[in-house]
């Protein structure tokens, strides 16, 4: 099984809302990340976890929380976000230890109005 | 052609003929080279991967080569096919952590 699941596949929410993605693999990958990727552009990284814990945040804003309650799940907490952050949001999973190729997810496509 | 501009690069090749798909890269201390294929509404999907102790490898169809000295990867893709049609990245990996950068991307349209 070389899958990893994505939910939900589309989410359209104010800029007042909470709302939370979520990512799931099994695989028994120990690195999960999160992504973002606009229009027409490559997907740009937000937050690694490696063994459950957090090891890069690249300076993403406070409204994106994530979190990894799991070796097989992923989510990101949303909160207070801007018409700017609409965005395909990606999941993906490798191994930890080893350079590795990443399975990535079908994506949550994220509106804010 | 090729052609590069406000737009994401398209390269469109004939059905049956090979595509070549460039890429450069901006870090010499990168260790380990990945090429993904993104239809539309989908995630990256894995094509190949190369380390930097290596200067070719190929896959079924699919051959890619590393040029460490100029920082530039390519990906090959022999007797082109209308499923072939995607946006393809290459992505390196930096030599700490598990950071991968993805390159600016190149649509490959396919002829019939």
């Amino acid at each position: 099984d070389t899958e990893v699941t994505q939910t939900p596949k589309h989410l359209v929410m104010g800029m007042t809302n909470k709302k939370s993605l979520k990512c799931e693999q099994h695989m028994g990958h120990r690195a999960m990340y999160w992504y973002k990727q606009k229009a027409k552009k490559p997907p740009e990284l937000m937050f690694v976890y490696s063994y459950e814990k957090l090891s890069i945040n690249e300076s993403v804003p406070s409204r994106f929380s994530p979190e990894c309650p799991n070796s097989s799940l992923l989510n990101l907490h949303l909160h207070a976000l801007q018409p700017e952050d609409s965005a395909l949001y990606l999941c993906a999973s490798s191994q930890a230890s080893l350079p590795d190729t990443q399975y990535f997810g079908p994506g949550t496509r994220l509106t804010v109005l | 052609g090729e052609s590069v501009g406000l737009h994401l690069p398209t390269l469109s090749v004939q059905e049956g003929d090979n595509s070549i798909i460039n890429c450069a890269y901006s870090n010499s201390a990168s260790d380990y080279f990945i090429w993904y294929k993104q239809e539309s509404g989908k995630g990256p999907q894995f094509i190949i991967d190369i380390r930097s102790n290596m200067d070719k490898r190929q896959g079924q169809r699919v051959t890619v080569l590393l040029n460490k000295t100029v920082k530039h990867l390519s990906l090959q893709i022999a007797a082109t096919q209308p499923g072939d049609s995607a946006v393809y990245f290459c992505a390196e990996k930096r030599n700490y952590g598990q950071n991968f950068v993805f390159g600016p991307g190149t649509r490959l349209s396919v002829l019939p």
